[in-house]
């Protein structure tokens, strides 16, 4: 099975920030990589698909780079709604998230 | 509306089996690929199980490899998990999960989730 390893676990940035979440996988996954942010007591919401395709909706802040077995999600310019938890996962061999990374206030 | 709306979680004993539902409403049910992902309590995501939009397909995690069965039903836009042989560790919020495109993509919509809770 392929696995997904997300870093850092926990990141701590301030509003206005630009946050960068790395995920990386055992194997190559193509692009076939997303994204989702998920709050305290709510269902994930997709971000980013294809590595790099915004979901309809999604703020243009959020930006995904990357190809084969490294991945990048980035925040640009963080805003007080963007704290919550995020994880990538793949899709490209059955299916497997990483451990996710929290973005929690300073 | 666009939505999935599980049901059928509860709290069963170690050993014990239940039958969890998703009822599919507001999109074109039978064309699309739809999984199970389940959230222990504190815990990250993990992806349980998918069956195909045609239904001719189905993966399981190997957690619930031979444990775990997953069906559905066109007619009635719905899609079965059987769980059997439930352990402690299984214990979790159970959302169901639609694939954003034909054959397999990212998951674009998700169930508000259902709890299984096993437990003597």
């Amino acid at each position: 099975d392929i696995q997904m390893t997300q870093s850092p676990s926990t990141l701590s940035p301030s509003v206005g920030d630009t946050v960068t979440i790395t995920c990386r996988a055992s194997q190559s996954v193509t692009i076939s990589l997303a994204w989702y942010q998920q709050k305290p007591g709510k269902a994930p919401k997709l971000l980013i698909y294809k590595a790099s395709s915004l979901e309809s909706g999604v703020p243009s802040r959020f930006s995904g780079s990357g190809s084969g077995t490294q991945f990048t999600l980035t925040i640009s310019s963080l805003q007080p709604d963007d704290f919550a938890t995020y994880y990538c996962q793949q899709y490209q061999s059955r299916r497997t998230f990483g451990q996710g990374t929290k973005v929690e206030l300073k | 509306e666009v939505q999935l709306l599980e049901s059928g979680g509860g709290l069963v004993q170690p050993g014990g089996s239940l039958r969890l539902s998703c009822a599919a409403s507001g999109f074109a049910f039978r064309n699309y690929a739809v999984n199970w992902v389940r959230q222990a309590p504190g815990q990250g995501l993990e992806w349980v199980s998918v069956i195909s939009g045609r239904g001719d397909t189905t993966l399981y995690s190997a957690s619930v490899e031979g444990r775990f069965t997953l069906s559905r039903d066109d007619s009635k836009n719905t899609v079965f998990l059987q769980l059997t042989s439930l352990r402690a560790d299984d214990t979790a919020i159970y959302y169901c999960v639609k694939d954003r495109t034909v054959p397999w993509d990212a998951f674009d919509l998700w169930g508000q989730g259902t709890m299984v809770t096993v437990s003597s």
